[in-house]
C-alpha cells in the first residue's frame, strides 16, 4: 500500500523558514518523480514544486520560486520541501503527491494527508 | 497560460442522478493531458481520471471522463451518497504545467 507521510507544519512568522518532510512507502521510491501541491485554507489546489526521480529535473511555481527549495533523499524515501522567506499567503495545507513517471508529468496518483503551515506573526 | 474553468461552481444533485461537470480551458490542452481529482472534507484529493478519459486504478465505472481541446467534461452515471464532494480538474501538458481549476462542489439537493 503506498503512503505518503508529511511533517515540519506549524506555526511560523513572516520572513522565517520551515522545512517539509514526506515520508514515502509501499512503492519503489526513485523509480517516480515527486511534487508538493498546497491547499489555502477553504481554498482550491496549487502546484508548488516537484523534482524528478534523480532530481535532474526540478520546478517551481511562480509564487515560491527564489524561496523554496525541493530536494530527495532516496535512500531515505524522504522528500523535503525547504520554505524561507515565508509569507502570509503560503499559509495552506501543503500535500506531498506521487507523480505517475520518473520524470514530471504533473499529475499524481497518490497522496498524502498533508501538513499545515500557518504564517502568522 | 492556460486558465482552466470548472462550471458550474456547485451543482445539487439527488443520490441516482447523473452528474456532469465541465472544465474549459483557455486554450487547446496538448494531447488531452487533463485530469480529474476528487476531494472530500478532510481528506486529500484523489485520481479520478486521467489522459481526459481513462479511469485511475479502483475507480468505479460510473465515473467517466470525455473531452479534447478546450471542453472536457466529467460524468458520473449514477450518483451514490459517497460521491458528494469537490471535483477539481487539473491540466498537465502545458506550461505551466499542473494547473488547476477552482473546483465543482457537487452537494446533495
Amino acid at each position: 500500500e503506498v503512503q505518503l507521510v508529511e511533517s515540519g507544519g506549524g506555526l511560523v512568522q513572516p520572513g522565517r523558514s520551515l522545512r517539509l518532510s514526506c515520508a514515502a512507502s509501499g512503492f519503489t521510491f526513485d523509480d517516480y518523480a515527486m511534487h508538493w501541491v498546497r491547499q489555502a485554507p477553504g481554498k482550491g489546489l496549487e502546484w508548488v514544486s516537484g523534482i524528478s526521480w534523480n532530481s535532474g529535473s526540478i520546478g517551481y511555481a511562480d509564487s515560491v520560486k527564489g524561496r523554496f527549495t525541493i530536494s530527495r533523499d532516496n535512500a531515505k524515501n524522504s522528500l523535503y520541501l525547504q520554505m524561507n522567506s515565508l509569507r502570509a499567503e503560503d499559509t495552506a495545507l501543503y500535500y506531498c503527491a506521487k507523480d505517475w513517471a520518473a520524470v514530471p508529468r504533473y499529475y499524481f496518483d497518490y497522496w498524502g494527508q498533508g501538513t499545515l503551515v500557518t504564517v502568522s506573526s | 497560460e492556460i486558465v482552466l474553468t470548472q462550471s458550474p461552481g456547485t451543482l445539487s444533485l439527488s443520490p441516482g442522478e447523473r452528474a456532469t461537470l465541465s472544465c474549459r480551458a483557455s486554450q487547446s490542452v496538448s494531447s488531452s493531458y487533463l485530469a480529474w481529482y476528487q476531494q472530500k472534507p478532510g481528506q486529500a484529493p484523489r485520481l479520478l481520471i486521467y489522459g481526459a478519459s481513462s479511469r485511475a486504478t479502483g475507480i468505479p465505472d460510473r465515473f467517466s471522463g470525455s473531452g479534447s481541446g478546450t471542453d472536457f467534461t466529467l460524468t458520473i452515471s449514477r450518483l451514490e451518497p459517497e460521491d458528494f464532494a469537490v471535483y477539481y480538474c487539473q491540466q498537465y501538458g502545458s506550461s505551466p504545467r499542473g494547473t488547476f481549476g477552482q473546483g465543482t462542489k457537487l452537494e446533495i439537493k
